[in-house]
């Protein structure tokens, strides 16, 4: 079967770092996508993870390790306008398909 | 500038109409989807296509039809609006389904009543 899961929630700090975790089990992975959704607007992509390790961008990174199902993004610096819905999706492989988690929602407070 | 757009943003409808939502993409994008988010679901894919006349069907398109007759176009029709279809809609494109970044529209906001 297709399973993902992530954190409903979470709240964190002005100028701090966060971690979002995404796990997923899957027979089949083709890559794993995160994007960011602020309230009120659509998803817009953040980065895409396809091999194990860290991948760097600006303040904002994704790891992923495909022996474990895992994969976390990272969110240094923290700003308010952080403050959205972070999703991750996977690529079962078949026919090209998303899987979608249910979205992290993230407060970031002064 | 490329761009995907939906229209339109926001739809009060009665139970039991027809209902057509666009969406119009510039990226030349051959792959086009449609989605619903409803609190406590996520992302659900309806409807997607990969190409000029061909349609297929996600996990939760019952009652919803599309069409794809040229590159830029993907209607959702809603066939007989029920109020279980009160939901907010988002129309996607990307290059390489599943490889390169979805594109998303602005969403449309339908409710059913």
């Amino acid at each position: 079967g297709q399973n993902i899961d992530q954190p409903t929630e979470m709240t964190a700090t002005e100028g701090a770092i966060v971690q979002i975790n995404c796990t997923y089990q899957t027979s089949g992975f083709n890559g794993l996508f995160w994007y960011q959704q602020h309230a009120g607007e659509a998803p817009t992509f953040l980065s895409y993870n396809v091999l194990d390790g860290l991948e760097e961008k600006g303040r904002f990174s994704s790891f992923l390790s495909r022996s474990k199902g895992y994969s976390y993004l990272l969110l240094k610096e923290l700003q308010m306008k952080d403050s959205a819905s972070y999703l991750c999706a996977y690529n079962a492989g078949n026919n090209r398909k998303l899987i979608w988690g249910l979205g992290t929602s993230l407060a970031v407070n002064p | 500038d490329a761009e995907i757009t939906q229209s339109p943003r926001h739809k009060i409808t009665e139970t039991g109409r027809q209902v057509t939502l666009a969406c119009h993409q510039t990226w030349n994008h051959n792959n086009m989807f449609w989605y619903r988010q409803d609190l406590g679901h996520g992302l659900r894919l309806i409807h997607y296509s990969y190409g000029v006349q061909d349609t297929n069907k996600g996990e939760v398109s019952d009652g919803y039809s599309v069409s794809r007759s040229n590159t830029e176009d993907l209607p959702l029709t809603l066939e007989s609006a029920a109020s279980s279809q009160t939901s907010v809609y988002f129309c996607a494109s990307s290059e390489r389904q599943g490889i390169d970044e979805a594109f998303f529209g602005q969403g449309t906001r339908l409710t059913v009543v």
